[in-house]
């Protein structure tokens, strides 16, 4: 299996929900990392995680929470969002972060409209 | 160093040559890659080239890396309809990647 795969593929959502985006790769990755991607823009990365632990913060606002529970699964979990929220959010895989070539790994991305 | 840019549009007839041009800032970046995304997909990592190279050549695509100029290039040769996409250069930068703005590249019969 050579893929991250990513669900839901769309989210429609108010700014008073809750929901969950999810991540899984079963390549052996160690690193896992979020991107959120704007339209004709590209991606900004917004948190690393390294061994399952967080290793980096792009100064994310805190509706979003991060979370690895093993080393194959990533979330994402999203509350009181705000409509400029919207937008494709990335989820990437590599074999080690800060190691050698940390050739990434993407999934098709969940693609988020928070009314 | 954070500002990567490429053209913003490249228009080339099937069967031609594609050379997408990407300006970087970082001379210390070890690693340029270059990804491709088709619309409402992920990205796709097509290739990349280590800081010590000028040239790599996989099938049909050819980087070349001028760390003088900090400048990269993906040249596609025989271009076909299905590689019209936006096409992402990358530099690692303090172990995080950043992604240029992108060229679209337009194929046409």
């Amino acid at each position: 299996d050579t893929e991250v795969t990513q669900t839901p593929k769309h989210l429609v959502m108010g700014m008073t929900n809750k929901k969950s985006l999810k991540c899984e790769q079963h390549m052996g990755h160690r690193a896992m990392y979020w991107y959120k991607q704007k339209a004709k823009k590209p991606p900004e990365l917004m948190f690393v995680y390294s061994y399952e632990k967080l290793s980096i913060n792009e100064s994310v606002p805190s509706r979003f929470s991060p979370e690895c529970p093993n080393s194959s699964l990533l979330n994402l979990h999203l509350h009181a969002l705000q409509p400029e929220d919207s937008a494709l959010y990335l989820c990437a895989s590599s074999p080690a972060w800060a190691s050698g070539d940390n050739e990434q790994f993407f999934g098709p991305g969940t693609r988020l409209t928070v009314l | 160093g954070e500002d990567v840019e490429q053209s913003l549009f490249l228009s080339v007839r099937e069967g031609d040559s594609s050379v997408i041009n990407c300006t970087y800032t970082d001379s210390s970046s070890t690693y340029l890659y270059w990804y491709k995304q088709e619309p409402g997909a992920g990205l796709q990592l097509l290739t990349y080239i280590f800081s010590n190279m000028d040239m790599k050549q996989d099938q049909r695509l050819t980087v070349l890396l001028n760390k003088k100029d900090k400048h990269l290039s993906l040249r596609i040769a025989d271009t076909q309809t299905g590689d019209s996409a936006i096409y992402f250069c990358a530099e690692r930068w303090a172990d995080k990647l950043i992604f240029g703005t992108g060229t679209r590249l337009q194929v046409f019969p």
